[in-house]
């Protein structure tokens, strides 16, 4: 079993649509993070989120603590979004979900 | 500025021949992890230090080891790389543990290839 579990696994939309990708998690955490992946590139982190709600221009990423959930969404998609999708939980390591690969379509 | 560096981006390697990577920070974290990550995979923990003290994840091969001579680097040896140790190796730093609920700042990643 998984500790991290992400939805979907492949999305594609077409440029200026609202994506949404879920993850959900076993653990108990202190934080969660969002780290996006470019094709053959390094990771870089999005948010690292404890509660509530953070934005960072178009992107926002939420939490439920009690309900162990975390989504991050992607207002006006653009082509240049298009990445890997990681959601990442602290426990005695970093658990990792095995990332939702978006492909925006212009 | 680059606060995570990992060189070189792309690594070339011979069956067996003894390979090194190499990281190095600039946030003077305590805490640096070594990762490998395969080709549509989730990065898989290899080991960390927490300042000097070395924790080896339990299914990590021999073959792997790493060094870390001062707060900012910290090394990747592979000693006898297998066509199976082809992968991306991620460097990521963070002021403390995982469990204490800082952010992991990652680098750019090698690419070893192994011919």
């Amino acid at each position: 079993k998984n500790e991290v579990e992400q939805s979907p696994q492949n999305l594609t939309a077409q440029e200026g649509e609202f994506i949404t990708i879920n993850c959900s998690y076993s653990v108990g955490i202190s934080a969660l993070h969002w780290l996006q992946q470019h094709p053959g590139g390094g990771i870089v982190s999005l948010f690292m989120l404890s509660s509530g709600k953070k934005k960072h221009g178009r992107l926002i990423a939420t939490i439920n603590i009690q309900e162990k959930h975390s989504s991050l969404h992607i207002t006006a998609s653009h082509p240049r979004d298009s990445a890997v999708y990681i959601c990442a939980v602290p426990g005695n390591q970093f658990y990792f979900g095995t990332g939702t690969s978006l492909t925006v379509i212009p | 500025d680059a606060m995570v560096i990992q060189n070189p981006r792309y690594q070339v390697t011979q069956f067996g021949k003894p390979v090194t990577l190499s990281c190095s920070q600039t946030l003077n974290h305590n805490v640096m992890y070594w990762y490998q990550q395969k080709s549509s995979q989730a990065p898989k923990l290899l080991f960390h230090y927490y300042d000097k003290d070395f924790n080896n994840e339990a299914d990590t091969p021999d073959n792997f080891q790493s060094r870390r001579p001062n707060t900012s680097f910290c090394f990747l040896d592979i000693r006898s790389p297998g066509l199976g140790d082809a992968a991306m190796y991620l460097c990521a730093t963070s002021r403390a543990g995982p469990g204490q609920g800082y952010e992991q700042y990652f680098g750019p990643g090698t690419r070893l290839t192994v011919t």
